[in-house]
C-alpha cells in the first residue's frame, strides 16, 4: 500500500522554538509539496520540490523553509515558532500532472 | 488570489439525496480538475478527477459535470450516505501548479 507518511501526528511547541516536520513517500514521485490547512481557508501551499536538492516558495513561505536531501523525504521547518503558525500541515507527493497523494497531516499548536 | 473558488462552504443533505458542489476557476490553462475527500483527522484522498476534453465523468455514485465555456465544475453525490459525511476539496492544476478551494463541509443526516 503507497503511501506518504507523516513522522508525528500531534506536535505541542514553545514559541522561538525550532520545529522539524518530516515527511517520507514510498512512491518514488518526483514532486513533493507542503501544505497548511486552516478552517475556510482551504489548503495553502508553502514549498514545494520537483527534485532532490531543489526547492520552490509556494504562496506562503515566509517563517518556513525546507531540505529535501533524499528523493523520499523532504522535511518542513520552521525556524522560529509562533503562535500564527498553529495548524494542521499536510504533505503530499505526485506524479507530474496526477493527482496527490497526502498523508495524515500533522497538527501543530504553538503555545 | 484566490484561483479556485468553491461553494457552499457548508452542505446539509438527507440521506438519500443529492448533494451538490461547485467549483468555478480564472485560469484556462488549468488542464486536470480533481475532488478531494478528507475525513476528520486524515489527509485528503483523491476522490475523482476530469480532464477538459470532457463534460461529465461519474465513478460509482460520483460524478463530476465539467462546462468549459463558463470555467465551473461540480461534484454531485447521488443517494447521499452518512458514511460521506466529510469535507471536500475541489482543485485545478496545470503541469505540477495545483490550486484548491476552500473547502466543503458536507453533512448527510440519517
Amino acid at each position: 500500500d503507497v503511501k506518504v507518511t507523516q513522522s508525528s501526528r500531534y506536535l505541542v511547541k514553545r514559541t522561538g522554538e525550532k520545529v522539524f516536520l518530516e515527511c517520507v513517500q514510498d512512491m518514488d514521485h518526483e514532486n513533493m509539496f507542503w501544505y497548511r490547512q486552516d478552517p475556510g481557508l482551504g489548503l495553502r501551499l508553502i514549498y514545494f520540490s520537483y527534485d532532490v536538492k531543489m526547492k520552490e516558495k509556494g504562496d506562503i513561505p515566509e517563517g518556513y523553509s525546507v531540505s529535501r536531501e533524499k528523493k523520499e523525504r523532504f522535511s518542513l521547518i520552521l525556524e522560529s515558532a509562533s503562535t500564527n503558525q498553529t495548524s494542521m500541515y499536510l504533505c503530499a507527493s505526485s506524479l507530474i500532472q496526477r493527482g496527490y497523494t497526502f498523508g495524515s497531516g500533522t497538527r501543530l499548536t504553538v503555545v | 488570489q484566490q484561483q479556485v473558488k468553491q461553494s457552499p462552504q457548508s452542505l446539509i443533505v438527507q440521506k438519500g439525496g443529492i448533494s451538490i458542489i461547485n467549483c468555478a476557476y480564472e485560469n484556462t490553462a488549468f488542464d486536470y480538475f480533481p475532488w478531494y475527500q478528507q475525513f476528520p483527522g486524515k489527509g485528503p484522498a483523491l476522490l475523482i478527477a476530469i480532464r477538459p476534453d470532457v463534460s461529465e465523468k461519474k465513478e460509482g455514485r460520483f460524478t463530476i459535470s465539467f462546462n468549459k465555456s463558463a470555467k465551473q465544475f461540480s461534484l454531485h453525490i447521488m443517494d447521499s450516505q452518512p458514511g460521506d459525511s466529510a469535507t471536500y476539496f475541489c482543485a485545478a492544476s496545470m503541469s505540477n501548479d495545483m490550486r484548491f478551494g476552500a473547502g466543503t463541509r458536507l453533512t448527510v443526516k440519517p
